[in-house]
C-alpha cells in the first residue's frame, strides 16, 4: 500500500477483555515500530522489530502487552486482561532499513478505549 | 538515558507572526534530533531532522530548527505561520543503534486569524 495502515481505528473493548490491533507497514521496510500515546502526553515506545532480528521488547509496560511480526510483513500488538490504564493511542511506524538517521513513516493509529 | 522535553504544552499564535517551539534534550552521547507534526485526524510525518553539519535545518511549510550542542536544545521556528500550521509538533531524538526514537510530549501550535 502507499502508506502504512493501522486497523481497527477505533476499538472500544471492556476491562478485562483481550486486544489485538494489527499494522501493516510499507512494503519493503524492514523496520516496524509500536508506540503509544496516552492522551495529553508524547509517544513512548513499546516495541522495535527490524528484519529476521530478536526485537527490542524494552519498552513494553507489562507482561499482558506482546507483539509478533512474521518477516517483514504485518505485526499485530496483543493486549491481555486489558486495563483503563491502557486507553490511547497506538501508533506503528515502519522505516526503510532501521538507520538512526531514517524517516519513519506512521499510521493513523488505532484509538483504543477500555471501559 | 536520553529525554526531551517541550517547555510549551500550548502556543497560541496570530496567523503571520512569528513562532518558536521550544525543544531540549539531554544525552550522554550524540544524537540525531527530529521535529515531527501530527495535523489534525492524520499521523505523524516528518518536518525536518538534525544528523549533523550546519546546525540551522531547514523542512517544510517553511519551517527552520537551530541546533544548539552547548544549550542541548532544538527549538523550531516559522517566521510567518499560516492558520494550516494549526498541529501538534513533537521533537524526538534518537541516539541508539537504531532509529528508536525518544519524543516529547508535543506541543499544540493554534495559529488564530
Amino acid at each position: 500500500g502507499a502508506g502504512v495502515s493501522q486497523s481497527p481505528s477505533n476499538k472500544v473493548t471492556e476491562k478485562g477483555k483481550d486486544v489485538e490491533l494489527r499494522c501493516d507497514p510499507i512494503s519493503g521496510h524492514t523496520a516496524l515500530y509500536w508506540y503509544r500515546q496516552r492522551l495529553g502526553q508524547g509517544l513512548e515506545f513499546l516495541i522495535y522489530f527490524q528484519g529476521n532480528s530478536a526485537p527490542d521488547k524494552s519498552g513494553l509496560p507489562s507482561d499482558r502487552f506482546s507483539a509478533e511480526r512474521t518477516g517483514e510483513s504485518v505485526s499485530t500488538l496483543t493486549i491481555q486482561r486489558t486495563q483503563q490504564e491502557d486507553s490511547a493511542v497506538y501508533l506503528c511506524a515502519s522505516s526503510l532499513a532501521g538507520g538512526r538517521n531514517e524517516k519513519l513513516f506512521f499510521g493513523s493509529g488505532t484509538q483504543l478505549s477500555v471501559l | 538515558a536520553q529525554s526531551v522535553t517541550q517547555l510549551d504544552s500550548q502556543v497560541p499564535v496570530f496567523e503571520e507572526a512569528p513562532v518558536e517551539l521550544r525543544c531540549n534534550y539531554s544525552s550522554s552521547v550524540s544524537v540525531y534530533l527530529f521535529w515531527y507534526v501530527q495535523y489534525p485526524n492524520q499521523g505523524l510525518q516528518l518536518l525536518l531532522k538534525y544528523l549533523s553539519g550546519s546546525t540551522l535545518v531547514k523542512g517544510i511549510n517553511g519551517f527552520e530548527a537551530e541546533f544548539n550542542k552547548s544549550q542541548t536544545s532544538f527549538h523550531l521556528r516559522k517566521p510567518s505561520v499560516h492558520i494550516s500550521d494549526t498541529a501538534e509538533y513533537f521533537c524526538a531524538v534518537s541516539a541508539g543503534g537504531y532509529n528508536k526514537l525518544i519524543f516529547g510530549a508535543g506541543t499544540r501550535l493554534a495559529v488564530h486569524p
